[in-house]
């Protein structure tokens, strides 16, 4: 079965620098997702991606975050310049044609430890 | 503002036990998911329900949803330990999926 897979699974960083998540989505969705979350919160919406650019965005995705489908596999997650409140599960999603009516696949997450 | 607010936060039972946990949300919605997240670990899609649905079934599960009362329910029928885990709803006001907190089920042996 298809699956939506995240690497690393575990990243740690110092404060202040760049990190890159990366998402492979399946194959043939068309839309993206990144959610965020913090140890013992809920789950928070970030960014949707489609047809090459962001369709919605939360107060949480600022300047510091941004993403990239730098080719026809990847879903990248960059932060520019971490801050510890950044340490959290990231999570990638996709979801197919279907659009709003269609299921969200969740990957199995990126848990980033920021020093 | 706030959407998809569970209740109760925790459910303890013994197996074999149902337990239902309930959903409240704010917004008009286009769908309304069920998703399960096992401690530390990524979530599962347990089920989706459109607007205009009012109830639907996959397995052991029920989901109900009363658009009204901007409402939803999940009922887990004969209940395993294997359904320890935190359950939480998630709807889409828009093209963005919002959680809430989360019932932590415990299901006891």
């Amino acid at each position: 079965e298809p699956e939506v897979t995240q690497t690393p699974s575990h990243q740690v960083t110092q404060m202040g620098q760049e990190v890159i998540l990366r998402c492979v989505p399946i194959s043939n969705h068309l839309y993206f997702y990144w959610y965020r979350q913090i140890l013992g919160q809920k789950v928070e919406f970030l960014v949707s991606f489609y047809n090459n650019e962001i369709s919605e965005k939360s107060e949480i995705f600022d300047d510091q975050f941004s993403v990239e489908r730098p080719d026809g596999s990847n879903f990248t997650l960059k932060i520019r310049s971490t801050k510890l409140e950044d340490s959290a599960m990231y999570f990638c999603a996709s979801r197919d044609r279907g659009g709003l009516y269609n299921e969200q696949f969740f990957g199995p997450g990126t848990r980033l430890t920021v020093l | 503002s706030q959407q998809g607010e569970e209740d109760p936060q925790a459910l303890s039972i013994q197996e074999g036990e149902n337990a239902t946990m309930n959903c409240s949300y704010k917004t008009s919605i286009n769908n309304l998911q069920w998703y399960r997240q096992n401690s530390g670990r990524g979530l599962v899609h347990l089920i989706l329900i459109r607007s205009n649905e009012r109830e639907k079934h996959s397995g052991r599960l029920r989901v109900t949803l009363d658009t009204s009362k901007k409402s939803s329910s999940l009922l887990i029928t004969a209940s395993r330990a294997a359904d320890t885990a935190s359950y939480f709803c998630a709807t889409e006001p828009g093209n963005d999926m919002r959680f809430g907190a989360g019932t932590r089920l415990t299901v006891k042996p």
